[in-house]
């Protein structure tokens, strides 16, 4: 069975740059079948889709938020991670990863979600 | 980018069907059929439960069934139990790698 696990700070202050990581389990970061998503759900809204990478470490991002992000992958540790610079209260949310089927396919393993507190 | 449009809740009695739309525009739902629906209860993974706006995962009850008209997906629940109780989201590819979600629906039994 697939498994995703997001790990992060829970708190940061604001102005530094947010770090996640997402450790895989069940499925390669090499299958080139799958991307690998970042999603965050802000207080009160619906879900965010952030961006993703491949495992050839091609990247695609919400263009709004492209200037502020970096998605990297470790293909030998099955894990990605997530940079967020300059964070403000306005980034505090639930953080997830995503496995997501290649070629605009659906998000169909997620992570559990982890908090995020920018104060 | 506006978020697709959902009702903020729905509710029904177990045994009973409801439906669920989410409303879009010709940039995202109703240009691709590749609606897709998350099932979330709090402090657990979201479950997708539909894809490609009518498809099922292996493993997903046929009691959820997805549909689409136009610019609105819809989600249809039958035979309403406790444990479809959770937040229900749809999302839709936009092109260009970008995708878009729902607003979400609080679904009550």
């Amino acid at each position: 069975q697939v498994q995703l696990q997001e790990a992060g700070p829970g708190l940061v202050e604001p102005s530094v740059t947010l770090s996640l990581t997402c450790s895989v389990s069940g499925a390669s970061l090499r299958d080139g079948d799958f991307y690998w998503s970042w999603i965050r759900i802000l207080p009160g809204k619906g879900p965010e889709w952030l961006g993703y990478i491949y495992y050839s470490g091609s990247t695609y991002y919400k263009p709004s938020l492209e200037r502020r992000l970096v998605i990297s992958i470790d293909t030998s540790k099955n894990q990605f991670s997530l940079d967020v610079a300059s964070v403000t209260a306005a980034d505090t949310a639930v953080y997830f990863c995503a496995r997501t089927q290649f070629g605009s396919g659906p998000f169909d393993f997620w992570g559990p979600g982890a908090q995020v507190s920018v104060s | 980018q506006s978020a697709l449009t959902q009702p903020a809740s729905v509710s029904g009695s177990p045994g009973q069907s409801i439906t669920i739309s989410c409303t879009g525009s010709d940039r995202d739902v109703g240009s691709y059929n590749l609606a897709s629906w998350y099932q979330h209860r709090p402090g657990k993974a979201p479950k997708l439960i539909i894809y490609g706006d009518r498809e099922r995962p292996s493993g997903i009850s046929d009691r959820f069934s997805g549909s689409k008209s136009d610019n609105t997906a819809s989600l249809t629940i039958s035979g309403l139990r406790s444990d479809d109780e959770g937040v229900y989201y749809c999302c839709s590819y936009t092109g260009g790698s970008n995708y878009v979600f729902g607003t979400g629906t609080q679904v009550t039994v």
